[in-house]
């Protein structure tokens, strides 16, 4: 069936350095990606979104970049801070309010 | 922004035994909420939708009889975890979406079968 994964399940980046996490989804129908920050036995946090008529968006720290072409998603975090180590999951729409997730990213950040 | 609540934050059940786990919008209405399972490192697998005022949809391969679930209002869906076993332990988190491009999570909850 069609999914949302993710090619890294872990990272391990040096406190200042930039975070890249990607992602690979399979439903070229999908018109909004979403990219979410989940701290050990908390729910999932909102961090950025694309919609599919886009390829780059940026916020606070953070990038995100949408390939549609090989179907591919990234988030990129600047300057990486120790607060920043969580799992880190994309999620894809389908339909109006239906998220499915890919399989997570856990960022590790080094001191 | 929009707040998502869930009650219990854990529960230790014996096996055989039912659980119910409620999921609260604080802030606003929701007609939709939707509830995940997470098992240790992995990602969030939808479980069911729940509708307020009609049946919950469910995903295929989840039983509808072993986890029912009821959207009493529009601020509050509880999934029911009727004879737990083992093999129900895991994490239960439900979301809710304040409206079309947004979803917020609740805390979770850690539900331990013995």
């Amino acid at each position: 069936g069609e999914s949302v994964g993710l090619h890294l399940p872990t990272l391990s980046v040096q406190e200042g350095d930039n975070s890249i996490i990607n992602c690979a989804y399979s439903n070229s129908a999908s018109d909004y990606f979403i990219w979410y920050k989940q701290e050990s036995g908390k729910g999932p946090q909102f961090i950025i979104d694309i919609r599919s008529n886009m390829d780059k968006r940026q916020g606070q720290r953070v990038t995100v970049l949408l390939n549609k072409t090989v179907k591919h998603l990234s988030l990129q975090i600047a300057a990486t801070q120790p607060g920043d180590s969580a799992v880190y999951f994309c999620a894809e729409r389908r339909g109006t309010y239906k998220y499915i997730f890919g399989t997570g990213t856990r960022l590790k950040v080094l001191a | 922004g929009a707040v998502v609540s869930q009650h219990p934050s854990w529960v230790i059940c014996k096996s055989g035994t039912s659980v119910k786990i409620e999921c609260r919008s604080l802030d606003f209405q929701a007609t939709t909420m939707f509830w995940y399972r997470q098992f240790p490192k992995q990602s969030l697998m939808l479980m069911a939708t729940s509708n307020e005022g009609s049946k919950a949809t469910y995903e295929q391969g989840v039983e509808k009889d072993k986890f029912l679930i009821n959207h009493a209002s529009l601020t509050l869906s509880t999934l029911t975890v009727t004879s737990a076993h083992p093999e129900d332990s895991s994490f239960y988190i439900c979301s809710a979406p304040p409206a079309a491009n947004e979803q917020f999570f609740g805390p979770g909850t850690r539900l331990t079968v013995l």
